[in-house]
């Protein structure tokens, strides 16, 4: 079945960068997209952006764009979201999932929390 | 790009319906028949319960439903069960390639 396994949770310091991974199983890795979305403690759900695996192209949020950057490596089936500049505010679990060529995100990874803390 | 509007919290006892709205503008949910609703329990990875506005993933009750009208879909819970006690997020494609979420709902069964 689709499967999208994440790295483990990250401290990082205020102006650091972080990079997470989502490694995917269960299908052709390029016919799908990965989106990116994350979610503060207790706050909603936030659309990052996401990557055409097939051509590498990639669209973000306005709020992200320039401080976030997502590619792939498809000979490893994983797609990567970077965040530099880390400040508090960034502190949040960072989700990734599919679309199977839809207007929708499933599955998704289990997620990844980064802590920006001094 | 603002966040969708949801109530903050609905509620209902077992068995009853609870129906959730989600409202956008003409440049999301009005524009596009792509809204999706996803459960997403404490802890957890939100689950998709809601495609392309009323269309469910296999696995998901027929006590699942959603619809939309104008600048506001809505999700219905029919039969509400203790297992539906969970946030609920709208999202909708927003053109451009970009997507949108709801501010979420908290589902409580008395």
């Amino acid at each position: 079945q689709v499967q999208l396994v994440q790295s483990g949770a990250e401290v990082k310091k205020p102006g650091a960068s972080v990079k997470v991974s989502c490694k995917a199983s269960g299908y052709t890795f390029t016919n799908y997209a990965v989106q990116w979305v994350r979610q503060a403690p207790g706050q909603r759900l936030e659309w990052m952006g996401w990557i055409n695996v097939g051509n590498g192209n990639t669209k973000y949020s306005r709020k992200f764009q320039g401080r976030v950057t997502i590619t792939t490596d498809t000979s490893a089936s994983t797609a990567y979201m970077e965040v530099s500049s880390l400040r508090s505010e960034d502190t949040a679990e960072y989700y990734c999932a599919t679309d199977s060529s839809g207007n929708w995100f499933d599955p998704w990874g289990q997620g990844a929390l980064v802590t920006v803390s001094s | 790009q603002s966040a969708l509007t949801q109530p903050r919290s609905v509620s209902g006892s077992p068995g009853q319906s609870v129906t959730i709205s989600c409202t956008g503008t003409s440049s999301d949910v009005g524009g596009y028949k792509y809204v999706s609703w996803y459960q997403q329990h404490p802890g957890k990875a939100p689950k998709l319960m809601i495609y392309d506005v009323n269309k469910r993933p296999s696995g998901v009750p027929d006590r699942i439903s959603g619809s939309k009208s104008g600048n506001t879909a809505s999700l219905t819970i029919s039969g509400l069960q203790a297992e539906d006690e969970a946030d609920y997020y709208c999202c909708s494609y927003a053109g451009s390639s970009t997507y949108v979420f709801g501010t979420g709902t908290k589902v409580t069964v008395l």
